[in-house]
């Protein structure tokens, strides 16, 4: 199984500033996911990163607002930019070995925005 | 169609009792459902897995059971202890694509 590690862990940011998450996988995956999940609720898909190619999006999420970068098969980042208190949220990192296979998790990145 | 439907929101349940979550779907390509358990300030983590070609599967107090005409699965845990409490997530995706389809949670707590 993978061991994913997310940074930061929390933070609690101004409105209008930018926060960059980061994710690190300690082996190489092909998918790379990012989800919000809002407090008490589920996991909405953000969108997916495949290693050197542009992420792809999910209907509502859009790359101004969230960029995503990812430069190599065990690392990304996610940029939550320009931030509003609605931005609030948990923040996680997934990845997946092979299609059909366990996605893992990172602990998540608790982000408030004051 | 890419929705998956959980129920109960919530459930309490007496230690040593049963608990039943429950999951719909409609998407015929589904077909990988995991279920994932999630404890407060961690990411989810997987706790049992199921394909359509089986019916029920089994790991320890954990259960999945399968009924592909009603489009439906459920999870089981048997003999349920206050460390279970948290909340769980189902799950589909289907061959071909990565993504993950989350059902909308269920919290979960056991009285000791």
């Amino acid at each position: 199984s993978a061991v994913i590690s997310q940074k930061p862990s929390r933070d609690i940011c101004q409105r209008g500033t930018s926060l960059t998450i980061q994710c690190q996988v300690d082996s190489q995956v092909t998918m790379m996911f990012w989800y919000r999940q809002q407090p008490g609720q589920s996991l909405t898909l953000i969108a997916t990163a495949n290693q050197g190619s542009e992420a792809t999006y999910e209907s509502g999420f859009v790359i101004d607002k969230f960029p995503i970068s990812r430069p190599n098969l065990t690392f990304s980042t996610l940029t939550v930019s320009n931030m509003s208190p609605e931005d609030s949220s948990i923040y996680l990192c997934s990845a997946d070995g092979g299609i059909g296979t366990e996605a893992f998790f990172g602990q998540g990145t608790r982000l408030t925005v004051v | 169609q890419q929705q998956v439907k959980q129920s109960p929101q919530s459930l309490i349940v007496q230690k040593g009792g049963i608990s039943i979550i429950n999951c719909a779907y409609e998407n015929t390509a589904f077909d990988y459902f995991p279920w994932y358990q999630q404890f407060p300030g961690k990411g989810p983590a997987l706790l049992i897995a199921i394909r359509p070609d089986v019916s029920e599967k089994k790991e320890g107090r954990f259960t999945i059971s399968f009924n592909k005409s009603a489009k439906q699965f459920s999870l089981h845990i048997m003999d349920s202890q206050p460390g279970d409490s948290a909340t769980y997530f189902c799950a589909a995706s289907s061959t071909g694509t990565y993504k993950y389809i989350f059902g909308t949670g269920t919290r979960l707590k056991v009285l000791a």
